[in-house]
């Protein structure tokens, strides 16, 4: 099973629509991260968490809001999706040795 | 935000050729990370770096730390089709745990 997994993998939804995309993880790190990818853009940072009553903004939070519900668990809400916001969006984590995993990502489309 | 320059920006080699990208960045790391993205996916970790001018191997892939610890260098030797995808450099400093990532450099192999 992968450590890091993202739900839905692919979303279309209407612009003023609330959605919420989860990640959890199974390898017990406490910080988790959440980014946007746009084409030929690199990973860009919208919210980060190094534990469960820790949470923070990274460089687009705007338009963006996050939950940590549990050390295993970090949910990405869009508040009133618009379209510029169609990307695709990865959750990630981090343990002791400074590397980041990645989960499989989820394909937003904002009509 | 800041970003990582990364080169080159795409690439086309025939296989059984040797491939090198590049990363630097304005500002010094203590880590750097490369990974690769198929599509569809998220970023895989490939290789970690953690000290200055180390070179660390994992298969076919070779990456080092630069000594001014402003770049960092991935190399593929031998290339085969199912190296294609997107290769992405990150780097971070000690204590902060946030990841500043490249624009990524895109390889494509020729059979």
């Amino acid at each position: 099973d992968a450590d890091v997994t993202q739900t839905p993998r692919n979303r279309i939804t209407k612009t003023g629509k609330r959605i919420m995309l989860e990640c959890s993880q199974t390898k017990g790190h406490d910080r988790m991260y959440w980014y946007r990818q746009d084409p030929g853009l690199g990973l860009r940072l919208i919210y980060y968490s190094f534990d469960v009553k820790d949470i923070n903004k990274g460089e687009i939070s705007d338009g963006y809001s996050v939950s940590r519900q549990a050390q295993a668990k970090f949910s990405l809400s869009l508040e009133s999706a618009i379209p510029n916001q169609t990307a695709l969006y990865f959750c990630a984590t981090s343990g002791g040795e400074e590397t980041q995993y990645f989960g499989p990502g989820t394909r937003l489309l904002v009509l | 935000g800041q970003q990582l320059n990364q080169s080159p920006q795409s690439m086309f080699i025939q296989e059984g050729e040797d491939v090198s990208m590049n990363c630097t960045s304005s500002s010094i790391f203590n880590t750097w990370l490369w990974y690769k993205q198929e599509p569809g996916e998220g970023p895989v970790l490939l290789i970690a770096l953690y000290k200055a001018g180390e070179l660390t191997s994992n298969g076919r892939l070779t990456a080092q730390f630069g000594i001014t610890r402003k770049d960092s260098f991935l190399n593929i030797s031998a290339s085969i089709p199912s190296d294609v995808g997107i290769y992405f450099c990150a780097g971070t400093t000690s204590g902060t745990y946030k990841y500043i990532f490249g624009t990524g450099t895109r390889l494509k192999v020729l059979a």
